[in-house]
C-alpha cells in the first residue's frame, strides 16, 4: 500500500465550477499535509499546507484534513483555465515527504 | 531572492555514461532533498542532505547513485553508468528547517538515456 494515494484523473470541469481533489494516506504519524500545483514540465509549486486536522483557506483554495479518516482534500472555487495543472498532495513525518501521483485538472473556458 | 536552481534543465546521456545533476538551494536554506518523478508514478523521495552530511538516503538505489552537498557550491546528484530506466525528471527541493512543511522545488532536470 502506498503511503499517499491519489486518483490520477484526469478531471475536466467548466470554468467557474467547484473542484474537489482528494487523497488518502495510511501513516497516522503524518503531521503536515501539503498541496502542490505542477504545470507541465515545471517543478511543483507549494499551494497550501495544513498541520494536523482542520481547514485552511487561501483565496479560492481550501485545504481540509481529516485525520480520523486519513483523508486530505483541496477545494478550488470559481475555477479558472489558469488552474489547469496537475495537483499533488503530500504528507510528511520528520524529514521524509510522501507524494501522491497527482491529479490532472483541466478547466475548460 | 532567487528560487531553487537546477542545471542542466535537460541532459542526454548514452547508456554507460555518467550524469551529474546540480542543485542550488534557496538563499538561507541548508536542507536539500532530491526526488525522481516518473510518469504515472509521482514524486519519489531519494535523499535528504544538509551541508556536508547525508541525513537520509533510504530512497536512493544502493548502486550507481550518489549525492553530496559540499560546504561550498551546489548539491550534486551523480548517476554512474546510466541505464535507460534512469530516464526521468529529477527534482531538487530545499527548506530552511528540517521537516518544515514549506519545501520549495526547483524546475527539475530531465534526464534522457539513449
Amino acid at each position: 500500500q502506498k503511503e499517499v494515494e491519489q486518483d490520477p484523473g484526469p478531471l475536466s470541469v467548466p470554468e467557474g465550477a467547484i473542484v474537489s481533489l482528494n487523497c488518502t494516506y495510511s501513516n497516522s504519524a503524518f503531521q503536515y499535509f501539503m498541496w502542490y500545483r505542477q504545470y507541465s514540465r515545471k517543478g511543483p509549486e507549494l499551494l497550501m499546507y495544513t498541520y494536523s486536522s482542520g481547514n485552511k483557506e487561501d483565496g479560492r483554495f481550501t485545504a481540509q484534513v481529516d485525520k480520523s479518516s486519513k483523508y486530505i482534500s483541496l477545494f478550488i472555487r470559481d475555477s479558472q483555465p489558469s488552474d489547469s495543472a496537475t495537483y499533488l498532495c503530500a504528507a510528511n513525518t520528520g524529514n521524509q515527504f510522501y507524494f501522491g501521483t497527482g491529479t490532472s485538472l483541466t478547466v475548460i473556458p | 531572492n532567487a528560487g531553487v536552481m537546477q542545471n542542466p534543465r535537460h541532459l542526454v546521456r548514452r547508456r554507460g555514461q555518467e550524469a551529474r545533476l546540480r542543485c542550488s538551494p534557496m538563499k538561507g536554506h541548508s536542507h536539500v532533498y532530491w526526488y525522481r518523478q516518473l510518469p504515472e508514478e509521482g514524486l519519489k523521495f531519494m535523499v535528504y542532505l544538509q551541508k556536508e552530511n547525508i541525513i537520509d538516503e533510504s530512497g536512493m538505489p544502493k548502486e550507481r547513485f550518489s549525492a553530496e552537498f559540499p560546504k561550498e557550491g551546489p548539491s550534486i546528484l551523480r548517476i554512474q553508468q546510466v541505464v535507460r530506466g534512469d530516464s526521468a525528471a529529477y527534482f531538487c527541493a530545499s527548506s530552511q528547517i528540517v521537516g518544515q512543511e514549506t519545501q520549495y522545488f526547483g524546475p527539475g532536470t530531465r534526464l534522457l538515456v539513449l
